[in-house]
């Protein structure tokens, strides 16, 4: 079954450090690279998506990185702060056999500490 | 635009019992998916359906099953509740099965 690996598994990091979360699939007809955040007691919501056409992204201080030839592409959080404390889960998506899917990472909890 | 919506957002349960969850997509939005998270084990996809048609389905048992309205709106239901079911089942709609998936926020279930 198609998997989408997603590292590491927890990370702590400093008031205004960078996070990186790292993720990698098997697909390479998986086309679109989303990014979702989840607070305790919510679902989880769209905070950044990539498709394979760039190898960056950027919104404030959120940045995709996407390495194509590799099937890798990370989540870069720059300047870290406590609210931005929470689950992250990478996903990737496109046609697979028996249709399109979209494949979730495992996740991360990030704990940014003030 | 209003969100997803799920009902209920908890529930409680005993063993060998039965339960229906139900998700309303955003408007327009055609395609839902269901997930099962639990501590630990992430984001586990149950199925998805598209104009009332099951397109995929996921490695869960047959006490699992869902159905799709016409109005895109969606239930899951567990039969034969076991302890294990207990988790947080989440939905998630798109325009279509290839577009970004938007999710609810979640039916809390209870198994006892």
């Amino acid at each position: 079954q198609q998997q989408v690996k997603q590292s590491p598994q927890s990370l702590i990091v400093q008031k205004g450090g960078i996070s990186i979360i790292n993720c990698a699939y098997e697909n390479t007809a998986f086309d679109y690279f989303p990014w979702y955040q989840q607070f305790p007691g919510k679902g989880p919501a769209l905070l950044i998506a990539i498709r394979p056409d760039v190898s960056e992204k950027k919104e404030g201080r959120f940045t995709i990185s996407f390495n194509k030839s590799a099937k890798q592409f990370s989540l870069h959080i720059m300047d870290s702060q406590p609210g931005d404390s929470a689950t992250y889960f990478c996903a990737a998506s496109g046609r697979d056999t028996g249709g399109f899917k979209t494949i979730f990472g495992a996740g991360t909890r990030l704990f940014v500490k003030a | 635009k209003a969100g997803v919506t799920q009902t209920p957002r908890y529930l409680i349960k005993t063993r060998g019992q039965q339960v229906t969850l139900s998700c309303s997509p955003i408007s327009g939005h055609r395609s839902v998916s269901w997930y099962q998270q639990t501590p630990g084990q992430g984001l586990q996809f149950l199925f998805e359906y598209f104009s009332e048609t099951q397109r995929n389905k996921g490695n869960f048992p047959g006490r699992f099953s869902g159905r799709q309205f016409s109005n895109s709106r969606s239930e899951m239901n567990v039969s034969t509740l076991e302890l294990g079911d207990s988790a947080l089942y989440l939905c998630a709609s798109s325009l279509g099965p290839a577009d970004t998936q938007y999710f609810g926020p979640g039916t809390r279930l209870t198994v006892l």
